[in-house]
């Protein structure tokens, strides 16, 4: 099974910050099948970024995804209001797996 | 736009099956390049894969789980369901049935107690 180690746990930031966050697999991981996803409180997830660098339908440029070897990458530019939520990775090849998540708090 | 929706008991006694339906709307379940999934999350936890089938009909599992698992689909119905066996409280969790990970349904709460 990859596991999905994301970091930092939680992110305290104030709107208008850029937020880093990243995801490391215990494994090569395939660009191809590398995702992020933002969970609200109360609400499923909504894919953010998929191939580890392309923006999902709708998504707002200011979510970027990157990758280096088994390294991936999350940024939002700069935080809006609506973004402080939980953010998961996920590898969905063979047998999908999630990372434990982060949350990203407004400081 | 394709929307799923998730339903089933809310309750299950422990040792018994839990069994969910998802009903798609928008599109057909039996064709394009997609696969269908079902993903829970206990309460305050994070996500877990449970398993997916594909359109042709094949499946596959989350190894932890597959001994317990059975996904299908009713093409008649345009539904996927689930089946777990042998559930206990750990199995307690809002349980969600997706489309290739990019459409979601709402999911439901699956409350596993006597």
């Amino acid at each position: 099974e990859i596991v999905l180690t994301q970091s930092p746990d939680t992110l305290s930031l104030s709107p208008g910050e850029r937020a880093t966050l990243s995801c490391r697999a215990s494994q090569s991981v395939s660009s191809f099948y590398l995702a992020w996803y933002q969970q609200i409180p109360g609400q499923a997830p909504r894919l953010l970024i998929y191939g580890a660098s392309n923006r999902a339908t709708g998504i707002p440029d200011r979510f970027s995804g990157s990758a280096s070897g088994t390294d991936f990458t999350l940024t939002i530019s700069r935080l809006e209001p609506e973004d402080f939520a939980v953010y998961y990775c996920q590898q969905y090849d063979n047998s999908p797996t999630f990372g434990q998540g982060t949350k990203v708090e407004i400081k | 736009q394709v929307q799923l929706q998730e339903s089933g008991p809310g309750l299950v006694k422990p040792s018994q099956t839990l069994s969910l339906t998802c009903t798609v709307s928008g599109g057909s379940i039996s064709s394009g390049d997609y696969y269908w999934s079902w993903i829970r999350q206990p309460a305050g936890k994070g996500l877990e894969w449970i398993g997916r089938i594909y359109t042709s009909g094949s499946t596959n599992y989350n190894p932890s789980l597959k001994s317990r698992v059975t996904i299908s689909m009713d093409t008649s119905k345009n539904q996927f369901s689930l089946r777990l066996s042998s559930v206990t409280a750990a199995d307690t969790a809002v349980y969600y049935c997706a489309r290739k990970f990019d459409h979601w349904g709402r999911g439901t709460l699956v409350t596993v107690s006597s």
